[in-house]
């Protein structure tokens, strides 16, 4: 069965650094285009980054673009997420997806607080 | 960017009643790109809708969603207690960029 699990999450100082992972199983990864979407304690979901299955096409929300890079290893069946820059509005659970056609499996997200 | 608005913000009703979610688009959606995700708390969303009207794997046949253009229907014809949750409308067909609406809540009555 689809499997999705992320990592990294945590505690984080405004201007900090954070990288997330997502170890995918039950499914050819490769095959795959891959989302980050967050969500803000409370709040609804707001899509951040999407990476084709190559690797090749890369697209992010405007509200990251600068400051968060996607990143994936085919061979390592992962997804990663590296957060630059962190500042208080990007306190949210991120959540890794699988995108075949819109977002299907989606895995069960990984909390990340950016506070002094 | 396509906006996309739910209503009713908040939705009571009892188990067995019918329930009817709106979903509007500030544009047409292209090709009816158009899926619902339901969320629990403390879960994550899971998928139940795409193209407007196509059930995701495993999603009950009690679940329908309906509509065009830029107005969308997320039916549940006969409530069952598991179906309490918030329910989201997302469009795709500006895919990558994905836009999801604010949620409804159904809760119980």
């Amino acid at each position: 069965q689809v499997q999705l699990v992320e990592s990294g999450g945590g505690l984080v100082k405004p201007g900090g650094s954070l990288r997330l992972s997502c170890a995918a199983s039950g499914f050819t990864f490769s095959d795959y285009y891959m989302t980050w979407i967050r969500q803000a304690p409370g709040k609804g979901l707001e899509w951040v980054s999407y990476i084709s299955s190559s690797g090749i096409s890369i697209f992010y929300a405007d509200s990251v673009k600068g400051r968060f890079t996607i990143s994936r290893d085919n061979a390592k069946n992962s997804l990663y997420l590296q957060m630059n820059s962190l500042r208080a509005e990007d306190t949210a659970v991120y959540y890794c997806a699988r995108d075949y056609v819109t977002p299907d499996y989606w895995g069960q997200g990984t909390l990340v607080t950016v506070s002094s | 960017e396509i906006v996309l608005t739910q209503s009713p913000g908040t939705l009571s009703l009892s188990p067995g009643e019918r329930a009817t979610l709106s979903c509007r688009a500030s544009q047409s959606v292209i090709s009816s790109y158009l899926a619902w995700y339901q969320q629990k708390p403390g879960q994550a969303p899971r998928l139940l809708i795409y193209g407007a009207s196509s059930r995701a794997t495993g999603i009950p046949d009690r679940f329908s969603g309906s509509g065009s253009g830029t107005d969308f229907t997320l039916t549940i014809s006969r409530l069952e207690p598991e179906d309490f949750a918030v329910y989201y409308c997302q469009q795709y067909g500006s895919s990558p960029r994905l836009t999801f609406g604010q949620g409804t809540k159904l809760e119980i009555k």
